[in-house]
């Protein structure tokens, strides 16, 4: 079974604060993507970052960055000096091979930055 | 602006009455999906369809129907709506192959039954 667990539900931090939001998937596939959503309070899903299950490399770009770590199975999001227009539910998805594209969520995590 | 439409994007329902969720894309899309979002729960997949006259059942299943009459279009249909059905439904596309090049979200629709 495939499965995708956010476990912080919600998340509060002050401005310029760094944050982590937490992803941990479960997949018996070797080949496998995984994504980042972002659904400011408009309600539209934001495209953030796609990663196959092939590349490690951890990426940057400007304040957001993510970790893939295959041996633990997760793909964390970071937020640096996060600002009050970062507030938003944030998604974590996982597409296995051979499934015709099939997104599994997890259950998102909503942030909240505060001035 | 190449994309996914859904119509409508706000709709209240009576208990029993029916409606239809139309999603259009104009990207040649292969792939089609119905996704609802409830608070707490993600995103959960109600239908997908990997190609014109083709529909599978997703996760949430019961209670809807889907139609792939042309491969632009993927309607939604709720025969009898139910208050359970109170959710924002969100449309996608993407094209198919091995490699998951990634998708196209409508900007949803939200939908309530009283």
């Amino acid at each position: 079974a495939q499965k995708v667990t956010q476990a912080q539900t919600e998340i509060s931090v002050v401005e310029k604060e760094d944050v982590t939001l937490d992803c941990v998937y479960e997949t018996r596939d070797t080949t496998y993507y995984l994504f980042w959503y972002k659904q400011p309070p408009s309600g539209e899903l934001v495209f953030l970052i796609r990663r196959n299950s092939f590349d490690e490399q951890n990426e940057i770009s400007g304040r957001y960055s993510w970790n893939f770590q295959k041996s633990t199975s997760s793909f964390n999001f970071t937020i640096t000096a996060s600002q009050v227009v970062d507030s938003a539910v944030y998604f974590c998805a996982l597409s296995a091979s051979g499934g015709y594209n099939k997104l599994i969520f997890g259950a998102g995590t909503r942030l909240a930055v505060h001035p | 602006n190449a994309g996914v439409t859904q119509t409508p994007k706000f709709r209240v329902l009576k208990t029993g009455q029916s409606m239809t969720l139309l999603c259009a894309q104009d990207m040649n899309h292969e792939y089609m999906y119905w996704y609802r979002q409830d608070p707490g729960m993600g995103l959960r997949l109600i239908h997908y369809s990997v190609g014109e006259g083709t529909t599978a059942k997703g996760e949430v299943p019961d209670g809807y129907n889907v139609s792939r009459l042309k491969k632009q279009n993927f309607l939604l249909g709720l025969e009898s709506a139910a208050p359970s059905q109170t959710s924002v439904y969100f449309c996608a596309s993407s094209p198919p192959g091995t490699v998951n090049y990634g998708y196209t979200f409508g900007s949803g629709t939200r939908l309530t039954v009283v």
